[in-house]
């Protein structure tokens, strides 16, 4: 079972507020990082896919970097609005064989109080 | 239909019985997934289908089976539900590896 960490589980912040946080996966095998937006009682919605060590992708004011070698990605947020409140994940996708499988981490609660 | 489907979207099962849940896409994506969520475990893959015909053991596959006759379907089947497949189910389907995954609105399953 691979190894994916997220840290902080959770997170409170101001309306206003710049924010960041972090995942952590295996540094060896790389094929893929995901990061999705997973509002209460909604399903997961993808933000970025990541591919190439120092990718860095920007939607709005969320934007995400990736490490591959030493095996980090920071995802931050910038002027946090109550609408950004909800659980973000990252997913790594290994490079062995033809599987599909993503390996989520278990997120961040992200709670932005106007 | 717009994207991928499940049904139903609550269900509470005895224990024993049989159930299977439904998901549709119509991307015609080629790969296709069923997680369950569980509180502090976050998304757990169950099964996964990286083509029509073809299917694969994810994290957490024992009492659950699944069939791939087409592209378009991926039923999930629990032959005897137990309590501790009480959980929400999440349905995602891919074009090919490494790209995004789409997921359904969830079906949430009480089995008591």
């Amino acid at each position: 079972i691979l190894n994916v960490e997220q840290s902080p589980q959770s997170l409170h912040v101001q309306e206003g507020d710049s924010t960041n946080f972090t995942c952590s996966f295996p540094s060896s095998n790389f094929y893929a990082l995901h990061w999705y937006r997973w509002e209460t009682a909604k399903s997961p919605e993808a933000l970025f896919v990541m591919t190439l060590n120092g990718d860095e992708k920007k939607k709005g004011r969320i934007s995400a970097t990736l490490n591959t070698k030493e095996g980090y990605s920071y995802l931050y947020i910038k002027g946090s609005q109550p609408e950004d409140s909800a659980t973000y994940l990252c997913a790594f996708l290994n490079s062995g064989g033809s599987n599909y499988k993503l390996t989520f981490g278990k997120g961040t609660l992200l709670t932005v109080n106007p | 239909i717009a994207g991928i489907t499940q049904a139903p979207t609550s269900q509470i099962l005895a224990a024993g019985r049989r159930m299977t849940l439904r998901c549709t896409q119509d991307m015609r994506h080629n790969a296709m997934y069923w997680y369950r969520q569980d509180l502090g475990l976050g998304l757990r893959l169950i099964h996964y289908s990286n083509t029509a015909g073809t299917t694969g053991k994810g994290e957490v596959p024992d009492g659950y089976s699944v069939s791939r006759a087409n592209t378009d379907d991926f039923p999930l089947t629990l032959a005897s539900a137990v309590p501790s497949q009480t959980s929400v189910y999440f349905c995602a389907s891919s074009d090919s590896k490494g790209t995004t995954q789409y997921f359904g609105p969830g079906t949430r399953l009480t089995v008591l």
